[in-house]
């Protein structure tokens, strides 16, 4: 089992539509949790990051996350042709100052005009 | 702020050469560097954890003769893939931590890496 799965799509939804891309993981020692967006042939870049369970918003982005169900998922609302991209999850585990990244495989988002 | 660039963009060389590939970030430190590489449709895979000053630390199963790492100051790292080879081809992107707060890293634009 891999420590962080998700679904790798791809989703297609019409503009406008509510987005909700999701991540389980099971190592309970994770402690950062952010969400990237990746265009094609580009590098990642941040949009959210989180540590305690609960939600996060920041404009059309909500991040949510639930540590008891070792679940975070990320909400746009009103999605636009210009979100499509694929979005990796990433988790943060080690001690302080040593903090490494194991990423989720991606979704690939695709949004319709 | 938080911008990481690297170079080149895209390169392509013959079998048996090597490569180096620069990571800087541009406005602010970076006391650690990550390197890692993305096949086709799959996720990041870390390879290593760069530390300014001192030797890098590798993911099990990275050849560190392979895949060299220098990070000679706090806004450059660079890695030199030896001897490519055709299966080495493959994006490469690094990213810098941000020395405070959070710990979150912030990644270049990456590197395509084709071997012929």
């Amino acid at each position: 089992q891999k420590e962080v799965e998700q679904d790798p799509g791809p989703l297609s939804v019409p503009e406008g539509a509510i987005v909700s891309l999701n991540c389980t993981y099971s190592n309970s020692a994770f402690q950062y949790f952010m969400w990237y967006r990746q265009y094609s042939r580009k590098g990642p870049e941040l949009l959210m990051y989180t540590y305690s369970s609960g939600n996060k918003e920041d404009g059309r982005f909500t991040a949510q996350v639930d540590k008891s169900s070792k679940y975070i998922s990320l909400f746009i609302r009103d999605s636009q042709p210009s979100d499509s991209a694929t979005y990796l999850c990433a988790m943060s585990v080690g001690p302080p100052g040593t903090y490494k990244y194991i990423f989720g495989t991606g979704t690939r988002l695709k949004v319709l005009a | 702020g938080a911008v990481v660039s690297q170079h080149p963009s895209w390169v392509i060389c013959k079998s048996g050469t090597s490569v180096k590939i620069e990571c800087r970030s541009l406005d602010f430190q970076a006391t650690t560097m990550f390197w890692y590489r993305q096949f086709p449709k799959q996720s990041l895979m870390l390879m290593a954890t760069s530390n300014e000053g001192s030797k890098a630390t590798y993911e099990q199963g990275v050849e560190k003769d392979k895949f060299l790492i220098n990070h000679a100051s706090l806004t450059l790292s660079t890695l030199t893939v030896t001897s490519a080879h055709p299966e080495d081809s493959s994006f490469y992107i690094c990213s810098a931590r941000l020395d405070r707060g959070h710990d979150t890293q912030y990644f270049g634009p990456g590197t395509r890496l084709t071997v012929l």
